[in-house]
């Protein structure tokens, strides 16, 4: 059974609609994070949760927020998607206990195309 | 500052040949190692761990050891099948920067019959 369930798979948007991806899990895991992976680049942290407290990266552009309003919930809304922001969305998941850092559980990710 | 250097791809073995990906990093701290697979269509899953130098991670035949000496993580398999065709990703993590992980871009494996 899925345990990172994220929707939509696929998203297609125009310049500038704005646009909001979800992310659900049933670890209750304390940290919930959110990638961005381009055609044959790595994952790209955008931003994370711990708890309740938002970790943005520094070189996140403005345009991407993020929700989580409760533990089992996250969202990523880009305002104004442009062109460079097509893309593959992974959501992700971590206990956060401190101490060694556990594994990462990925979702099958939302690929975003903006037309 | 932390990264990781993967090998790059495409890679293109026939089945039961031996692989190798190769995997180093740069960390400030002590950090976890981490090889991630993804396959056609799904999310990133975790394939192996180490924790600490010396530490061997294995998992469906794959096997990685953590060489703090020459900072390494190499991804290595005795004889890969047609289902083993994925991406991989090298990882790590590091408690002093809050567990955040750093994803090397990927090594793409083909195995062909």
């Amino acid at each position: 059974d899925a345990m990172v369930i994220q929707n939509p798979r696929y998203q297609v948007t125009q310049f500038g609609k704005p646009v909001t991806l979800s992310c659900s899990q049933t670890l209750n895991h304390n940290v919930m994070y959110w990638y961005q992976q381009k055609s044959s680049q790595a994952p790209k942290l955008l931003f994370h949760y711990y708890d309740k407290d938002f970790n943005n990266e520094a070189d996140t552009p403005d345009n991407f927020q993020s929700r989580r309003p409760n533990t089992s919930f996250c969202f990523l809304d880009i305002r104004s998607p442009g062109l460079g922001d097509a893309a593959m969305y992974l959501c992700a998941t971590s206990r956060g206990t401190g101490g060694v850092p556990g594994e990462l559980f990925f979702g099958e990710g939302s690929r975003l195309t903006v037309l | 500052g932390n990264s990781v250097t993967q090998m790059e791809g495409p890679v293109t073995l026939s089945e039961e040949a031996f692989l190798t990906i190769n995997c180093t990093y740069t960390a400030t701290g002590y950090p976890s190692l981490f090889w991630y697979v993804q396959y056609p269509g799904e999310g990133l899953q975790l394939l192996l761990k180490a924790t600490k130098a010396d530490d061997k991670g294995s998992n469906k035949g794959f096997e990685a050891t953590y060489r703090k000496e020459t900072t390494s993580f190499h991804l290595e398999k005795g004889s890969v099948q047609v289902s083993d065709s994925a991406v991989y990703f090298c990882a790590l993590s590091d408690v002093d920067t809050g567990n955040q992980f750093y994803f090397g871009t990927g090594t793409s494996l083909t195995v062909i019959p």
